[in-house]
């Protein structure tokens, strides 16, 4: 079956613009969540959103944003570009049965380089 | 606070040559502990999940152990196309059910033929 598919794979933005990714989940999982890699904070938990509701929250700014639609596929929005909002920023999914642990699955993951 | 760390950073090998990784945290309550590969420029690759202290699991040349404080996450007879960073991450019981990951900084294996 199809995995986690990400778009645009890369991105080029300058400082002040704002950018918008997309994530669309594997069939049937309701769960999405974000997470951004840079080479020296590794991967940090953005959000989770379940069934379009915002679940979970990371310590970023309020320049990022996301949204789950109700086909489960999700967007993240960053306002204001800085430089160091370059990273890899990589969507996950999965199943999220209520009060069960599931496995998350990533997508490839968008380079986004601000400059 | 929530915490992963692992170690080495860096492991670099022989191919043939067995050895461990491992990966300590600190929760209030664990939900879960994963194993993930990712190669350069992809995405991390789901490998293992780990409920309980005691629990073991294996997948070719991987084996997934874990204990109330540490995971390992042991290699045996590694071949060159085992090199890529092993990421460990888990889930904190205290936060609203959901896909919250707390990832450690990774421990990148080069495996020389």
């Amino acid at each position: 079956k199809a995995g986690v598919t990400q778009t645009p794979r890369y991105l080029i933005k300058t400082r002040g613009q704002q950018v918008t990714l997309s994530c669309s989940p594997i069939s049937g999982h309701r769960s999405v969540s974000w997470y951004q890699q840079t080479p020296g904070q590794g991967l940090q938990f953005l959000f989770e959103y379940f069934s379009e509701t915002q679940r979970n929250k990371g310590n970023f700014p309020g320049r990022f944003s996301g949204r789950q639609f109700s086909n489960s596929r999700s967007e993240m929005n960053v306002s204001t570009l800085e430089l160091g909002d370059s990273a890899l920023y990589l969507c996950a999914s999965s199943l999220a049965k209520a009060a069960l642990n599931t496995e998350a699955f990533f997508g490839q993951g968008t380079r986004l380089t601000v400059v | 606070e929530d915490q992963v760390t692992q170690s080495p950073e860096a492991l670099r090998l022989q191919e043939g040559e067995s050895s461990s990784l491992n990966c300590s945290y600190t929760v209030s309550g664990l939900r879960g502990l994963f194993w993930y590969r990712q190669d350069p420029g992809k995405g991390p690759e789901f490998l293992f999940t780990l409920y309980s202290a005691g629990e073991e699991k294996e997948k070719e040349r991987l084996k997934a152990t874990l204990t109330k404080k540490e995971s390992f996450l042991h290699i045996t007879a590694p071949k060159p196309e085992d090199s890529a960073t092993y990421l460990c991450a888990v889930q904190d019981s205290h936060y609203n059910q959901g896909g919250k990951l707390i990832f450690g900084q990774g421990t990148e294996l080069s495996v020389k033929p």
